[in-house]
């Protein structure tokens, strides 16, 4: 299957800093990314769909000038969480859409933010 | 929106039975039907998914059956194994892709030896 790289893996920052995280399809050109949210034991929350060349298109409730999303090329979506809080403590994590054979999307491994 | 509900949340089987978690989503719309298996701390993975034109669909040990009347779908996990041990998820979009997915809240299953 077709490999999503997230980096970093963790990160813990300071109150009031912002912090980006990097979306990669490593082996496929992907037009579409998509940026959930997880709580511990909870379910993934689609946050905002990335889009090629264009803006991103946030869900309801999400704040699109704190959660920063760029996705410049076919192979890199970034997030960048601003001026981060400790509520934005969470496990974020990409996913892809490879459309090649039946659309299917493929996750990141994911990036812990712990904010202090 | 689409919400999608997930039973049981958490399930403990023993080696070798049958394990079946069941999801209902609420948009009539939706017609495409993913699981995902997510490892502790690992990041989630397609195990088998159904669209909205095919009842059932089997994958080795796992089978998934869809009622498009009921809105509702279910993953049946037979000859449980240690290895099946993780958070699933069940999902729901209405585009016919993996696109915009709706989790459900995930069920936890441990497999007993």
């Amino acid at each position: 299957g077709a490999v999503v790289s997230q980096h970093p893996s963790w990160v813990i920052c300071k109150s009031g800093t912002s912090v980006k995280i990097e979306c990669r399809s490593l082996d496929f050109q992907a037009t579409t990314m998509f940026w959930y949210r997880q709580f511990p034991k909870q379910s993934l929350m689609l946050m905002a769909t990335s889009n090629e060349g264009s803006k991103a298109t946030y869900e309801q409730g999400v704040e699109k000038d704190k959660f920063l999303i760029n996705h410049a090329s076919l192979t890199l979506s970034t997030l960048t969480v601003t001026s981060a809080h400790p509520e934005d403590s969470s496990f974020y994590i990409c996913s892809a859409l490879w459309t090649v054979m039946n659309t299917e999307a493929f996750f990141g491994q994911g990036t812990r933010l712990t904010v202090v | 929106g689409e919400n999608v509900e997930q039973h049981p949340s958490t399930l403990s089987v023993q080696e070798g039975d049958s394990a079946v978690i069941k999801c209902t989503y609420s948009d009539s719309a939706s017609n495409y039907f993913p699981w995902y298996k997510q490892e502790l701390g690992k990041r989630p993975q397609l195990i088998i998914d159904i669209r909205s034109n095919v009842g059932e669909k089997k994958d080795q040990r796992i089978a998934v059956t869809l009622n498009k009347t009921a809105k509702h779908f279910s993953l049946h996990i037979t000859e449980t194994q240690p290895e099946d041990s993780a958070v699933y998820f069940c999902a729901a979009s209405w585009d016919g892709t993996a696109s915009k997915l709706t989790f459900g809240t995930g069920t936890r299953l441990q497999v007993t030896l």
